[in-house]
């Protein structure tokens, strides 16, 4: 079956536009995660779905970065007044453990984001 | 502090030289713990899930073992195509994050 999606898979922009990533996950998955991954880093967690609502935003790094999954499938990272330091491959996860299990999670490919 | 360490950062090995890769953890209360490949402009692969200490996972020439404080990636006569860069993660006892590594980058030469 399909994997996970995102699009775009790249995205220039300039400093103080806004952008919004997309995220489509394995259909049926309940869990979804956003993650930022700078060059010859980890993944670091952003924010973390059950359903439609956000189970655990801590690591957002400030109020610019906002994520929506509405109807708990398709999720959205929106990014307001880009700054430079914003620059990094954003991966999306998901996984169909339900909160309280052992989550593995399947990821998309990136979406590659560089403010300019 | 919760915190995911990989040795080496890289580690560049003859065709067929086996060895291992390492992560280490601190945290509080481990859920679960988990291996990725992840090769170069791609998303993390998934390769194994370690839920307890003593808990061994094998895949082709990749074993993944656990213990209380530190997991071990053993890679058995490798070929250039494992070449790629392997991620440790943890799942946290206490709710549903998941905290990465740095990873460690294998390069297999031929």
């Amino acid at each position: 079956g399909a994997g996970v999606s995102q699009t775009p898979s790249n995205k220039v922009t300039e400093k103080g536009k806004y952008v919004e990533l997309r995220c489509d996950p394995i259909s049926g998955h309940t869990a979804l995660y956003w993650y930022r991954q700078s060059l010859g880093q980890g993944p670091e967690f952003l924010i973390y779905f059950q359903g439609t609502g956000a189970a655990d935003d801590s690591g957002l790094p400030n109020d610019r970065f906002f994520a929506v999954r509405p109807e708990g499938s398709v999720s959205t990272l929106k990014i307001q007044r880009t700054e430079r330091g914003d620059s990094a491959v954003y991966l999306c996860a998901s996984s169909s453990t339900a909160s309280g299990g052992v989550e593995t999670q399947y990821f998309g490919p990136g979406t590659r984001l560089l403010v300019l | 502090e919760d915190q995911v360490t990989q040795s080496p950062e890289a580690l560049r090995l003859q065709e067929g030289e086996s060895s291992s890769l390492n992560c280490s953890y601190t945290v509080s209360g481990l859920r679960g713990l988990f291996w990725y490949r992840q090769d170069p402009g791609k998303g993390p692969e998934f390769l194994f899930t370690l839920y307890s200490a003593g808990e061994e996972k094998e895949k082709e020439r990749l074993k993944a073992t656990l213990t209380k404080k530190e997991s071990f990636l053993h890679i058995t006569a490798p070929k250039p195509e494992d070449s790629a860069t392997y991620l440790c993660a943890v799942q946290l006892g206490r709710d549903d994050k998941i905290i990465f590594g740095k990873g460690t980058r294998l390069h297999i030469l031929p």
